[in-house]
């Protein structure tokens, strides 16, 4: 069975620093990974996604993150955090194994960027 | 080109009534997924279609609830009779199915609150 964990509830950063935002995956196939992130009111939205061809993966709004198979992770990464990245973040995992590639999330982490 | 569209955005219902959530997949999009959030819980699977076919209902609860998709264009999901249980953020998603791993659009969910 596929499953993602991401680490912290709650991150809060300063105006300007790094974002750093923690997930892990178990997998028994390669796996196909993502990361959506919530704004309030509003829907998910895709920051970015792996699909195998490149391990780092460089999505919208000045996000990455990089699958590291050695360490079943999927980090995402911003340099310099801005108020407008407080948000809900998800990482996601499409379960290829049901053959309907649902996605399996995480807990989610809520960003708080502070002044 | 519009979005997922959900109706209604909130819901608030008493023990016992019927709530009818509806969802309008980005046109053209072949599968359609409902998704739930508890509170404090992560995203989970609840269906997913392929045009009006179910094709895995492995995460709905149980058989209060029902969902349709008629005529492979938007879908309902029903909740009858709705329990305290049920109250979450319920999420509608699709994607056009034409590659793999195949992003899903997600609306901005309805917030079912059962008293």
């Amino acid at each position: 069975a596929q499953s993602v964990t991401q680490l912290g509830s709650h991150v809060s950063v300063s105006e300007g620093a790094l974002v750093l935002l923690r997930c892990n995956y178990s997998s028994s196939v390669p796996p196909y990974l993502f990361w959506y992130v919530q704004y309030p009111n509003q829907g998910l939205q895709l920051l970015l996604k792996y699909t195998s061809a490149a391990t780092l993966v460089k999505g919208i709004n000045g996000f990455e993150a990089e699958f590291k198979k050695s360490e079943t992770s999927f980090h995402l990464t911003k340099p310099s955090a801005h108020m407008s990245d407080a948000a809900e973040y998800f990482c996601a995992v499409s379960d290829i194994t049901s053959g309907t590639y649902k996605y399996i999330f995480g807990t989610g982490t809520r960003l708080k960027v502070l002044a | 080109e519009a979005g997922v569209t959900q109706f209604p955005s909130h819901s608030v219902i008493e023990k016992g009534q019927t709530v009818t959530l509806r969802c309008d997949p980005i046109s053209g999009h072949d599968n359609l997924y409902w998704y739930r959030r508890v509170m404090g819980k992560e995203i989970k699977f609840l269906l997913h279609f392929v045009k009006e076919s179910k094709q895995d209902e492995s995460g709905m609860p149980n058989n209060r609830f029902l969902a349709e998709r008629t005529g492979g264009t938007y879908s309902t999901l029903k909740v009858q009779p709705a329990e305290l249980e049920d109250s979450g953020v319920y999420f509608c998603a699709s994607s056009q199915g034409t590659g793999f791993p195949d992003t899903q659009y997600f609306g901005p969910g309805t917030r079912l609150t059962v008293l």
